[in-house]
Formats: structure tokens, C-alpha cells, sequence
């Protein structure tokens, strides 16, 4: 299967702990996205990647968030400190240009205790 | 915020074709309508985009109108596996902002 990849695909952690979560795009896309989805919501623009430049950070990212893709193929998102309200979806898209289709990997799932 | 506006919900007997109405009366000439969907526990999927005109694939068409403040998505023959929320949006650039979509059910 080359679709996005995404790891692990559920997460349990304590207040106040750090998690990261990676994702591995398809092979050739340059542009990678990360979007979060809260329960009945559509999935919100967090940041963006062209190869391993950071473009783009929503008001959304706090500085407790960070994402990172260091060779340009596989990102990670950190959440530092987290918080009940960081429970969600995390999901991660890549394309090949900026008006071609996104394709979504399956998410991870954030339950922060 | 998303841009556009649709209803919460809509129901479509098997076999009917589903007409999936969009609102995005501030759009702006550089800006796209694409479509996606998303069934329960799984990410969003592409179904179709378009800019001004008509556009059909093997999923769905998307009609436009013609001053480009609204659009309809088409499914002609809706399945039990179409059943999903589905995503109108707006987009310019990088910038893809979905709204709470459109939950289609698909009844037998």
C-alpha cells in the first residue's frame, strides 16, 4: 500500500506528558499537511511542509507544538505538556502540488487523560 | 472559519442520485471548490474540485454556478457506501478550510 501512513493509530497519555506522532507521506509528494479533527468538527489546518521547509503554522499551533520533516519524506508532531483539550484527531495529508488532491492518511487518535 | 455553508444532514434512498448542495457566496476569483468526503473513523477522501466549470470523474460531478456562488455535488447512484460526511471548501493555496460538512446517509 503507498497511501500516507500514519503511527501509531491510537494514543493514551497522561496530562502533562509529551507525545509525537509520525506520519510518512507518499513517496513523491513534496507537500505535506497536518490537520486536527475534534469530535462533529471538520479537521483544521495545523501547519505545512514543502520538502523540509515549514511554510506555514496555524494559530492553532501553540508553542507547546511542533513539527518537524527533516529530510523532506516522513514528518513527526510533537505535543508537549499535553492537555485534555489537545484530544483529538491528528491527521496528515500530502499532494504533489498545491492544487492537486490531498491525500489523507487514517489519523492518530489522541486521548489525553 | 470555512467559507462555505451546507445543510447538517441529508438522507438519499439507494439507487437515487444524491444532490449535495453548497453555499460559498464570498468566493473569490483565485479560489477553488473542491469536495471531500469522510466515512466514520477514516480520513477525509478527494472527490472532485473545479474552479468555474462544470466537472465530472468517476465519483461525482460538480456543478457551478455561473457567478460562482454555489455548487452542487452529484452523486448519480448513491450506494450504502456512500453514507459520509461530506466536505465543500473553499481553497486558495495551501489554505483548505473544512466546515462541518453535510452527513449523507444512504438508506436501502
Amino acid at each position: 500500500d503507498t497511501g500516507v501512513s500514519q503511527n501509531p493509530r491510537h494514543k493514551i497519555t497522561k496530562r502533562g506528558q509529551n507525545v509525537t506522532f509520525r506520519c510518512d507521506p507518499i513517496s513523491e509528494h513534496n507537500r505535506l499537511y497536518w490537520y486536527r479533527q475534534t469530535l462533529g468538527q471538520g479537521p483544521e489546518f495545523l501547519t505545512y511542509f514543502q520538502n523540509e521547509a515549514q511554510l506555514e503554522k496555524s494559530r492553532l499551533l501553540s508553542d507547546r507544538f511542533s513539527a518537524e520533516r527533516p529530510k523532506g519524506s516522513f514528518s513527526t508532531l510533537e505535543i508537549q505538556r499535553t492537555e485534555q483539550g489537545d484530544s483529538a484527531m491528528y491527521l496528515c495529508a500530502s499532494s504533489s502540488r498545491v492544487y492537486n488532491e490531498q491525500f489523507f492518511g487514517p489519523g492518530t487518535r489522541l486521548t489525553v487523560l | 472559519d470555512a467559507k462555505t455553508t451546507q445543510p447538517p444532514s441529508m438522507d438519499c434512498a439507494e439507487g437515487r442520485a444524491a444532490n449535495l448542495p453548497c453555499n460559498h457566496s464570498t468566493i473569490s476569483g483565485n479560489e477553488y471548490v473542491y469536495w471531500y468526503r469522510q466515512i466514520h473513523s477514516q480520513g477525509p477522501q478527494y472527490i472532485i474540485h473545479g474552479l468555474k466549470n462544470n466537472e465530472t470523474n468517476e465519483m461525482a460531478s460538480l456543478i457551478i454556478t455561473e457567478d460562482r456562488k454555489s455548487s452542487t455535488l452529484i452523486l448519480p447512484h448513491a450506494t450504502l457506501r456512500d453514507t459520509a460526511v461530506y466536505y465543500c471548501i473553499v481553497r486558495e493555496g495551501n489554505d483548505m478550510r473544512f466546515g462541518a460538512g453535510t452527513r449523507l446517509t444512504v438508506k436501502p
